[in-house]
């Protein structure tokens, strides 16, 4: 398996323009999460999924974001209209349940908004 | 909510120093305790976890112990490399929350 995938690897726009992150999870696992890492807060879950169904969005920052997941192998992260200050890496991992088993990273998502 | 709380920020050893990191959580229905490893630019990977039944658990030059009445769980290094070089953050999974909630981090520099 090539691991969990996320796509685009950079991206840099202007503040008020829409951010389509996505994410195909490793295939069979039937949990997906995504993460934002800034130096100032560190490394936060914003929202996971089971079965595709979201389950926690507590830490979803604002109705800016939101996130998908059509199916098993396909989620996104919109942000719009971004701000500067959602600029950071965000992370999807995935996970074959919720507890106690290991979560896999992909490489992240770069973002820079200008 | 949980708190987790990691101890040292940043850690500075010599090569083959061993190396100790420390995460207290205050959440006590946790029950599964992992510590992950993310190099400069790379992203978060699973080194080692324990679970609430086992007091320590080894893997070559890393362990992890656990003292779950005092409610902190530690991550230690021995015969440390200069590949140990990274950010170590621990993510102890909150029983009432049902997710893991990561530690601020703690960069590790081994100096050759």
């Amino acid at each position: 398996d090539a691991g969990v995938i996320q796509s685009p690897r950079h991206e840099v726009t202007e503040m008020g323009q829409e951010v389509t992150l996505r994410c195909k999870p490793i295939s069979g696992h039937d949990y997906l999460f995504w993460y934002r890492q800034t130096m100032m807060r560190g490394l936060e879950l914003l929202i996971y999924f089971n079965n595709n169904v979201p389950i926690d969005d507590s830490g979803m920052p604002e109705d800016r974001f939101s996130a998908k997941m059509p199916n098993a192998s396909f989620s996104t992260l919109k942000i719009q209209p971004s701000e500067p200050r959602d600029s950071a890496v965000y992370f999807c991992a995935s996970s074959l349940a919720l507890v106690q088993e290991t979560q896999y990273f992909g490489p992240g998502t770069r973002l820079l908004v200008l | 909510g949980e708190n987790v709380e990691q101890h040292p920020s940043t850690l500075s050893v010599q090569e083959g120093d061993s190396a100790v990191i420390k995460c207290t959580y205050s959440d006590s229905a946790s029950n599964y305790f992992p510590w992950y490893k993310q190099e400069l630019g790379k992203r978060p990977q699973l080194i080692i976890d324990i679970r609430s039944n086992v007091g320590e658990k080894k893997d070559q030059r890393i362990a992890v112990t656990l003292n779950k009445t005092a409610k902190h769980f530690s991550l230690h290094i021995t015969e440390t490399q200069p590949e140990d070089s990274a950010v170590y953050f621990c993510a102890p999974i909150s029983g009432g929350y049902n997710k893991l909630i990561f530690g601020a981090g703690t960069r590790l520099a081994v100096h050759p």
